[in-house]
């Protein structure tokens, strides 16, 4: 079945540092979106992309989808405090409806 | 909208009795996803319903769980008997349309069973 992989699983940061989280598909991918989850909290959305080598950018985020729409990036700049958390992605299939999740970038931030 | 609301938050239990999770999605999705979540295994999918149908259970675990959608503002996660290696946080999600937008998750129910 598809497996979505995310590294690292841990990323320990200095407040103000920059820093780039990795998600792989096994498989081919429609869409992949990306989830950002507080300590005890639930996931929350941040933004999904479709095409082959699309880039969005919130504030100091950075996303991008590969190419080949089998990998994806988060990309950081000016880590803050606030930016803690664990960032999961999620990719669905063209052929399904499945969203599955990778398991996720626990990130935390040194003041 | 309030979002998706799920009760109880938390939920303790003793092995072999039987836990019902509830979910309210938000008004007017038509799609509904449950998720547990576990330090090990991360964030799964158990099963989804669109128009309170389901479509995909392969992820519910065993025969002791099972899910229901009686009508397009509720659905209920239950597991009989409950075993320790349940203890999780149980997530609902809906969304309008699965292909392509977001899924709003509830707060979780977090499940103990000791």
């Amino acid at each position: 079945g598809q497996q979505v992989m995310q590294i690292p699983q841990y990323q320990h940061v200095q407040e103000g540092e920059d820093f780039t989280t990795y998600c792989n598909s096994s498989t081919t991918l429609s869409n992949i979106q990306w989830y950002k989850q507080r300590p005890g909290g639930h996931p929350v959305f941040l933004i999904q992309l479709v095409k082959s080598g699309e880039v969005k950018k919130q504030k100091r985020l950075t996303f991008q989808f590969g190419e080949a729409k089998k990998n994806s990036s988060l990309h950081i700049t000016a880590t803050q405090t606030t930016d803690v958390g664990t960032y999961f992605c999620a990719g669905r299939r063209a052929a399904g409806n499945k969203l599955t999740f990778g398991g996720g970038t626990r990130v935390l931030v040194k003041p | 909208d309030a979002g998706v609301i799920q009760s109880p938050r938390h939920e303790v239990t003793e092995m072999g009795q039987e836990v019902t999770l509830r979910c309210k999605p938000i008004s007017g999705h038509d799609y509904l996803f449950w998720y547990r979540q576990t330090m090990m295994r991360g964030l799964e999918l158990l099963i989804y319903f669109n128009n309170n149908v389901p479509i995909d259970d392969s992820g519910m675990p065993e025969d002791r769980f099972s899910a229901k959608m009686p009508n397009a503002s509720f659905s209920t996660l239950k597991i009989q008997p409950s075993e320790p290696r349940d203890s999780a946080v149980y997530f609902c999600a809906s969304s309008l349309r699965q292909g392509g937008t977001e899924a709003f998750f509830g707060q979780g129910t977090r499940l103990t069973v000791v």
